[in-house]
C-alpha cells in the first residue's frame, strides 16, 4: 500500500521560514517524479513544485519561484519543501503527492499558516 | 501562464449522466488529468492521460477531448460522485483548473 506522510506544518510569522517533509513508503521511491500541491481551505488546488526521480529537474510556480526550494533524499525516501521569505498568501494546505503529470497518489495534507 | 476554465457547478439527478467541461488553449495536445476531491480529503485521481481510470475508479467515469475543450463524464450519477473536481495538466509545471462542484440532487 502506498502512503504519503506529510509533517512540518505549522503557524509561521511573515517573512519566516518553514520546512515541510513527506515520507513515502509502498512503491520505489527513487523512480517516481514528486510534487507539492496546495490549498487555501474552501479554494481550488495550486500546484506548487515538482521533481524527478533524480532530483536534477525542478519546477517551480512563478508564485513561489526563489522563495521555495523542493528537494529529496532517496536514501530516506523523503521529499522536502523548504519555504522562505513566507507570505500570508501561502497559507493553506500543503499536500504531497506522487508524480508530477497524472498524480496518483496523494497525502493528507499538513496546514501552513502564516500570520503575525 | 497557461489557463484551464471549469464551470463552477454542476448539478444533475440521480441515474443521470454528469458533463464537467475544462477548457483551454490548443487543450487537444495536452494530456489532460481529472480529480475527485471530497470535503476534507485528499484529491483522487480519476481519469489520468486523457481517458484512462486508475484501478479502483468504475467504469462509469470517462474522459473525452474536442476542439478546446476536455470533458469528465460520469453516467449513472451516486450520491457519491458529489464532490469537487479539477482538471490538470503539465506545461512546465502543473496546472489545475478552477474545480466544479458537483451537485446531485
Amino acid at each position: 500500500e502506498v502512503q504519503l506522510l506529510e509533517s512540518g506544518g505549522g503557524l509561521v510569522q511573515p517573512g519566516g521560514s518553514l520546512r515541510l517533509s513527506c515520507v513515502a513508503s509502498g512503491f520505489n521511491f527513487l523512480t517516481y517524479a514528486m510534487s507539492w500541491v496546495r490549498q487555501v481551505p474552501g479554494e481550488g488546488l495550486e500546484w506548487v513544485s515538482g521533481l524527478d526521480g533524480s532530483g536534477d529537474v525542478t519546477h517551480y510556480a512563478d508564485s513561489v519561484k526563489g522563495r521555495f526550494t523542493i528537494s529529496r533524499d532517496n536514501s530516506k525516501n523523503t521529499v522536502y519543501l523548504q519555504m522562505n521569505s513566507l507570505r500570508g498568501d501561502d497559507t493553506a494546505v500543503y499536500f504531497c503527492a506522487k508524480e508530477w503529470s497524472a498524480m496518483d497518489e496523494w497525502g493528507q495534507g499538513t496546514l501552513v499558516t502564516v500570520s503575525p | 501562464s497557461y489557463v484551464l476554465t471549469q464551470p463552477p457547478s454542476v448539478s444533475v439527478a440521480p441515474g443521470e449522466a454528469a458533463r464537467i467541461t475544462c477548457g483551454g488553449n490548443n487543450i487537444g495536445s495536452k494530456n489532460i488529468h481529472w480529480y475527485k476531491q471530497r470535503p476534507g480529503q485528499a484529491p483522487v485521481l480519476v481519469i489520468s492521460y486523457n481517458n484512462g481510470r486508475p484501478s479502483g475508479i468504475p467504469e462509469r467515469f470517462s474522459g473525452s477531448k474536442s476542439g478546446n475543450t476536455a470533458t469528465l463524464t460520469i453516467s449513472r450519477v451516486e450520491a457519491g460522485d458529489e464532490a469537487d473536481y479539477y482538471c490538470q495538466v503539465w506545461v512546465s509545471g502543473g496546472v489545475f483548473g478552477g474545480g466544479t462542484k458537483l451537485t446531485v440532487l
